[in-house]
């Protein structure tokens, strides 16, 4: 059973590109998470989604960002006009989210350099 | 909106010894806290986790105890190991829905 998929593993970007980030769950789970960490910080939540839904959203900025998990396929967020300040590590996580299995399991990450 | 707590920042041990990192939490309608522990450049990996009906729960040197009341939660690794060395994180969610991340504890353990 693969484990959380993300890709690309790394990605740079120059100031006003859009950056695209592709998360697969763990076979079976139907709920996806992002989070950003910037170097030497904690992980910040940005949004919660279920297949073809935005459960929260609430630590995504309303500006440039996006997210969604289609009905086949990954999840992606999406970064429109990056800025310096998008630079970052993105990871996702996926749970099965059914009762006494709430635990989420984080993929690799990808590292977004914005120059 | 759930806030969470974590403390130390850094904390430095010799091997052999214990580590405790404590983190406190807001919403009283938490009721799942994971730890993670991440190793440089590479992913959050869950250590262990406890639910609000159980006030402790072990697995082998490392432990964690929960205070509902008092809305606190904390992790103690025993007979520390220079492979503990890591960022370690607290987290609370409510049934899985929403996560909410400590700002982490750099764990140093000397040999």
């Amino acid at each position: 059973n693969a484990g959380v998929m993300q890709n690309p593993r790394h990605l740079v970007r120059r100031r006003g590109q859009e950056a695209r980030l592709r998360c697969s769950p763990m076979k079976g789970h139907s709920h996806v998470y992002w989070y950003r960490q910037l170097p030497e910080e904690g992980l910040k939540f940005m949004v919660y989604l279920q297949k073809e839904n935005i459960i929260d959203e609430s630590g995504m900025p309303k500006e440039r960002f996006s997210a969604e998990f289609p009905k086949e396929g990954p999840s992606i967020l999406r970064i429109q006009q990056v800025v310096r300040g998008d630079s970052a590590a993105y990871f996702c996580a996926s749970s099965p989210f059914t009762a006494g299995r709430e635990t989420q399991y984080f993929g690799p990450g990808t590292r977004l350099l914005v120059l | 909106g759930e806030n969470v707590e974590q403390h130390p920042s850094t904390l430095s041990v010799q091997e052999g010894d214990s580590a405790v990192i404590k983190c406190t939490y807001s919403d009283s309608a938490s009721n799942y806290f994971p730890w993670y522990k991440q190793e440089l450049g590479k992913r959050p990996q869950l250590i262990i986790d406890i639910r609000s009906n159980v006030g402790e729960k072990k697995d082998q040197r490392i432990a964690v105890t929960l205070n509902k009341t008092a809305k606190h939660f904390s992790l103690h690794i025993t007979e520390t190991q220079p492979e503990d060395s890591a960022v370690y994180f607290c987290a609370a969610s409510e049934g899985g829905f929403k996560t909410i991340f400590g700002a982490g504890t750099r764990l140093f353990v000397k040999a």
